[in-house]
């Protein structure tokens, strides 16, 4: 079974402060993602990464930096949280021919 | 026109009956195709997915793919309270590499 986990389930943070978002897969994936999900506005990609070292902007990526050292670790950076990033977090990891992804719990983030 | 477009519901059930989903996709290169279901606060999970025209069962759960339509559809067959959920549809295209494109969802409420 694969089995994508996040740090969190939930995190309260104040505006302005550095928030890490960490996310770990124990099927060798070569893809994994960020997306958030917010209310009317369904899933968002925010960043991805297709191998160690390597990254891609998605749909949303500013206010967000990620990092991917080790190919079952993938981190989300807010550097500096804000309201707005108050969101549901969901970590995907992804691979086999058909790029089929599975998610993590999720991580609730509210930002006061 | 969204990529990806699903009817929000919410699709009433009764307990028992089948429920019906569509998912209507815009790129005809579109090569996997995803559907996954979402508990409230939950994060999704991935339930069937399906690459070739016709039809894939899987337990109570029905895909069918008609590339030529651009449409794939679940069905649910002797629908459960359990099966309340936001389905969401998620279309993987060549162009898009790694990357699924998903819907809002529709949201599913079966009746006991």
């Amino acid at each position: 079974d694969v089995k994508v986990t996040q740090s969190s389930r939930y995190l309260v943070k104040r505006t302005g402060e550095k928030v890490f978002l960490e996310c770990v897969q124990d099927m060798d994936h070569e893809n994994m993602f960020w997306y958030r999900q917010d209310p009317g506005l369904g899933l968002r990609l925010i960043y991805f990464s297709y191998d160690v070292k390597m990254k891609e902007k998605g749909d949303i990526p500013e206010g967000y930096s990620v990092s991917r050292e080790k190919k079952e670790r993938f981190s989300l950076i807010l550097e500096s949280a804000s309201t707005n990033q108050t969101s549901m977090y969901l970590c995907a990891s992804g691979g086999g021919a058909q790029e089929t992804q599975y998610f993590g719990p999720g991580t609730r983030l509210l930002v006061l | 026109q969204k990529e990806v477009e699903q009817n929000s519901g919410p699709l009433s059930v009764p307990e028992g009956a089948i429920a019906s989903l569509n998912c209507t996709y815009s790129d005809r290169g579109s090569q996997s195709f995803f559907w996954y279901r979402q508990y409230s606060g939950k994060s999704p999970e991935l339930i069937m997915s399906i690459y070739s025209n016709g039809d894939k069962e899987d337990g109570r759960f029905t895909a069918q793919l008609n590339k030529a339509s651009q449409y794939v559809s679940l069905l649910i067959r002797d629908s459960q309270p359990s099966d309340s959920a936001t389905y969401l549809c998620a279309v993987n295209t060549k162009a898009a590499g790694n990357k699924l494109t998903f819907g809002g969802g529709t949201r599913v409420l079966v009746k006991p």
